[in-house]
């Protein structure tokens, strides 16, 4: 079967980093992605990892490594407006559909 | 205007009764999806669809129909509404043809009570 775990709350205070960690037991694993959702809108696309190492995207990163089923995503700067939920998702080979994790609802302290 | 629109936004409807929820999208993608999103539970795959004529139940099918009508729509059927069907459904996209399959695009999502 599938599963991805990931922590379902995090606090942090404005201007930090915080790091949102993600690990998968997955068949046939292709690669990771993030998405975020503020308050039950629609998900929207943050980052993917095909391959082991740091995707940066602005003040949002990814890393993933394979050999551990493990990745994360890393949130610097933080800012009121990144308070929302987080999934991690893996696409399996012969591709096209994401397994989801559960969330993690990060809140941002002034 | 919306790339990946989802009708009614809002719906309650009573135990037993058969309804339809509706998404259209203007990105002409190949790939669309329906999801089902429970507090606390992410998001699951109900059906997903490559093509017109390429339909796939997702891990939690059940109770759940859908028809792909054109490449730009995909309707979700509950045949006989329950309770526990009571969640908020999203339909998302993705392009084959971009390479990255993997970048999905909801719509907003339609919040279903069912009493």
């Amino acid at each position: 079967g599938q599963s991805l775990e990931q922590p379902s709350e995090v606090t942090a205070v404005e201007g930090a980093i915080v790091q949102i960690n993600c690990t998968y037991q997955t068949s046939g694993f292709y690669g990771l992605s993030w998405y975020q959702q503020h308050d039950g809108g629609a998900p929207t696309f943050l980052s993917y990892n095909g391959l082991d190492g740091l995707e940066e995207t602005g003040r949002f990163s990814s890393f993933l490594s394979r050999s551990d089923s493990y990745g994360y995503l890393l949130l610097q700067e933080l800012q009121m407006k990144d308070s929302a939920s987080y999934f991690c998702a893996v696409t399996t080979t012969g591709g096209g559909k994401l397994i989801f994790g559960q969330g993690t609802e990060l809140s941002v302290k002034p | 205007d919306a790339d990946v629109t989802q009708t009614p936004r809002n719906r309650i409807t009573k135990t037993g009764k058969r309804i339809m929820l509706e998404c259209s999208q203007t990105k002409g993608h190949d790939r669309m999806y329906w999801y089902r999103q429970d507090p606390g539970l992410g998001l699951r795959l109900i059906y997903y669809s490559f093509d017109v004529k390429d339909i796939n139940k997702g891990e939690i099918s059940d109770g759940y129909s859908v028809s792909r009508q054109a490449q730009a729509k995909f309707s979700l059927s509950l045949e006989s509404a329950i309770p526990n069907q009571t969640a908020l459904y999203f339909c998302a996209t993705s392009d084959r043809g971009s390479g990255r399959e993997e970048t999905q695009y909801f719509g907003p999502g339609t919040r279903l009570l069912v009493l």
